[in-house]
């Protein structure tokens, strides 16, 4: 069975780092053609895509969020983990993670964790 | 960037009717005078996005032939035919033509 899931702390403090976590199953970044992305969503508001990782370790982030964000791929193989600095209350999001195929034929996301809300409060 | 505009941003439609949903980008999508990079995902009442479409035509594995996408360069229509209650949630277009891939507003689906 193939999963992914997100994991991290559920509150963050303004101007503190968060780290989130996907963890994944069944299937291998180390593949050719795949990647695995994060995306969020403020409530009640529309998707927005944060940053991506593809199987030969190229990064790629939201040009408007680049400047706090890292993503990273750990040795294993089967975990990517984003952090973002200097967090603030408009950072509020449900954050997900996803895994996508992308060839010069295809590009999408076939899979989705179930997404991990992180509120920004003091 | 990118930008994905789609219309209408709601709509009502009665069981066993037809619904169709607009995408509009500001730059074409088309790569390779061939391959579209639109894909269309429904966000249903209180779960993740799930894919419809890839590559502005192609129905993902699973998805029911109810469900159809058409269009190139920079007009995409998705268009939903014999809407079941099933159907209702957050219909969104978003390109991967180019990083950062980015998604339309979202338009919400409801059953009358």
């Amino acid at each position: 069975q193939i999963t992914l899931q997100e994991s991290g702390p559920t509150l963050v403090k303004p101007t503190q780092t968060l780290t989130l976590t996907c963890t994944f199953s069944g299937l291998s970044l180390n593949t050719g053609g795949t990647a695995v992305v994060w995306v969020r969503q403020p409530p009640g508001k529309a998707l927005e895509f944060v940053a991506l990782i593809y199987w030969d370790d190229d990064k790629r982030y939201s040009p408007s969020l680049e400047s706090r964000l890292t993503i990273a791929r750990d040795t294993s193989g089967n975990q990517v983990v984003l952090t973002m600095n200097n967090m603030d209350p408009m950072d509020t999001a449900t954050y997900y993670c996803a895994h996508m195929l992308s060839t010069d034929t295809t590009g999408y996301f076939d899979l989705w964790g179930r997404g991990t809300l992180v509120t920004v409060s003091s | 960037d990118i930008m994905m505009a789609q219309s209408p941003l709601s709509l009502s439609v009665t069981p066993g009717e037809s619904a169709s949903i607009s995408c509009r980008s500001s730059e074409t999508l088309l790569k390779n005078s061939r391959y579209n990079y639109l894909d269309w995902y429904v966000q249903k009442p209180g779960q993740s996005p799930q894919v419809l479409i890839y590559l502005a035509s192609t129905r993902a594995s699973g998805v029911p032939d109810r469900f159809s996408g058409s269009g190139s360069g920079t007009d995409f229509t998705l268009k939903i035919s014999r809407v079941e209650a099933e159907d209702v949630g957050v219909y969104y277009c978003m390109q991967v033509r180019q990083t950062p891939f980015t998604f339309g507003q979202g338009t919400k689906l409801e059953i009358k």
